[in-house]
């Protein structure tokens, strides 16, 4: 049991370059979210996910996709990278009592 | 104003101290309410819930006021692997499902001393 897998650990991107960063769980939960961490600002929610084929938008979504094709992943996509969206970012999965994180994609957009 | 806001801190304190973080929040639609500790450059974990009728869990008492809209956790005798930072958090979609929208105080840094 795994629980929730991130990757990469680490990106370094150009402003304008796309990538995934990719979230995996294993614990059957329904429910998965995605945050960015940034100094002073605490978590603050991207987008989230209440079961397959189900998302909807958090309090800072622009600049980001996702989709969630099965109940285990739940990939978040930068279109156009940019500098602003340089941040740690961390997948969450919950059960009813308790949510819990993945390890962190630390990204820096250049 | 942010919805959840909490003295950043640091709070520096030597071992055995008793030590108090407040955090106040905005909604008051705000049903669940949790303490989170992330030790640096770590995910964030679950600390305890928080119940209305307050709750202890070993040397961590949670306390809930809903008319201040106030939440507090107080460390007695603290030790040097409590060092971290404590994060408040409020479930805005009501329940105890914890599966809700959560939103995030900026976090509290604690550091214990020899």
């Amino acid at each position: 049991n795994a629980g929730v897998t991130q990757t990469p650990k680490f990106q370094v991107l150009k402003t304008g370059q796309s990538m995934t960063l990719q979230c995996a769980q294993d614990m059957n939960h329904e429910y998965m979210s995605w945050y960015r961490q940034d100094p002073g600002m605490g978590l603050r929610l991207i987008h989230y996910s209440v079961g397959a084929g189900i998302t909807d938008q958090g309090e800072v979504p622009n600049g980001y996709n996702v989709s969630r094709s099965t109940t285990e992943d739940f990939p978040l996509r930068l279109l156009s990278a940019a500098p602003s969206q340089t941040s740690v970012y961390f997948c969450a999965s919950s059960s009813r009592r308790e949510q819990f994180f993945g390890p962190g994609t630390r990204l820096t957009v250049l | 104003r942010k919805e959840v806001e909490q003295d950043p801190g640091p709070f520096n304190v030597p071992e055995g101290a008793t030590v108090a973080f407040n955090c106040t929040y905005s909604n008051s639609a705000s049903q669940s309410f949790f303490w989170y500790r992330q030790d640096c450059r770590k995910e964030p974990k679950l600390l305890m819930s928080v119940y209305s009728s307050g709750n202890e869990d070993g040397r961590f008492t949670a306390q809930l006021n809903r008319a201040s809209q106030y939440i507090s956790l107080l460390i007695r005798d603290s030790k040097l692997s409590d060092s971290a930072t404590y994060l408040c958090v409020v479930n805005m979609f009501g329940g105890s499902s914890n599966t809700g929208k959560l939103i995030f105080g900026q976090g509290t840094t604690l550091q214990v001393k020899p």
